[in-house]
């Protein structure tokens, strides 16, 4: 069972729409990422946060550490925020490795 | 965008061959890490490095072996490919341990047959 679980697995939004992709966690972690990957293309990596909110353009992305919880939002969707979007946390310790979700496919139809 | 780059981006070979993936670096960071991405899984850690010469295993690391004999490269071998290990093989970089943002590379298909 992956520790890190993402819903919805696969997301459809009309262009303008607000969109939610959520992320949940099993223990306490140290930091928190959010990855953009577009089919057939690599990954960028679009936050890192380990409290509160983050803000890039249209994107946000907050975190509830108590409620080991994060939301990934995108305002006014467009076409090209079709991806998968990918989130991982960093346990802490000395495992040095992130555990990844599996990805939210969002596609934004015209 | 970062300076990373893996070598070769698609590769077909047949079990029991030896194969070896390259990832380069112009940044500079202490920190890289080989990744694999199959269907219905996240992305798994198969080794990182923390330095020159300094490595350590992930969470699937059965069946690879890595070497990092200078900061900008991080090799990836495949001792003896087995089709299990048909998969995307992803290199990142990053400054910290986790803590950073991190910077991937744009994937190595690899196909054992």
């Amino acid at each position: 069972k992956n520790e890190v679980e993402q819903s919805p697995q696969n997301l459809t939004a009309q262009e303008g729409e607000f969109i939610t992709i959520n992320c949940s966690y099993s223990v306490g972690i140290s930091a928190l990422h959010w990855l953009q990957q577009h089919p057939g293309g690599g990954i960028v990596s679009l936050f890192m946060l380990s409290s509160g909110k983050k803000k890039h353009g249209r994107l946000i992305a907050t975190i509830n550490i108590q409620e080991k919880h994060s939301s990934l939002h995108i305002t006014a969707s467009h076409p090209r925020d079709s991806a998968v979007y990918i989130c991982a946390v960093d346990y802490g310790g000395a495992t040095n490795k992130l555990i990844f979700g599996t990805g939210t496919l969002l596609a934004v139809q015209p | 965008d970062a300076g990373i780059t893996q070598s070769p981006r698609h590769k077909v070979t047949e079990t029991g061959t030896p194969v070896t993936l390259r990832c380069h670096q112009t940044e500079n960071h202490r920190y890289m890490y080989w990744y694999r991405q199959d269907p219905g899984h996240g992305l798994r850690l198969i080794h990182y490095s923390y330095g020159v010469k300094d490595t350590d295993k992930g969470e699937v690391s059965d069946g690879y072996s890595v070497s990092r004999s200078k900061t900008e490269d991080f090799l990836l071998t495949l001792e003896s490919a087995t089709s299990s290990q048909t998969s995307v093989y992803f290199c990142a970089i990053g400054s910290m341990a986790n803590t950073g943002e991190l910077f991937f590379g744009e994937g190595s298909r690899l196909t054992v047959l």
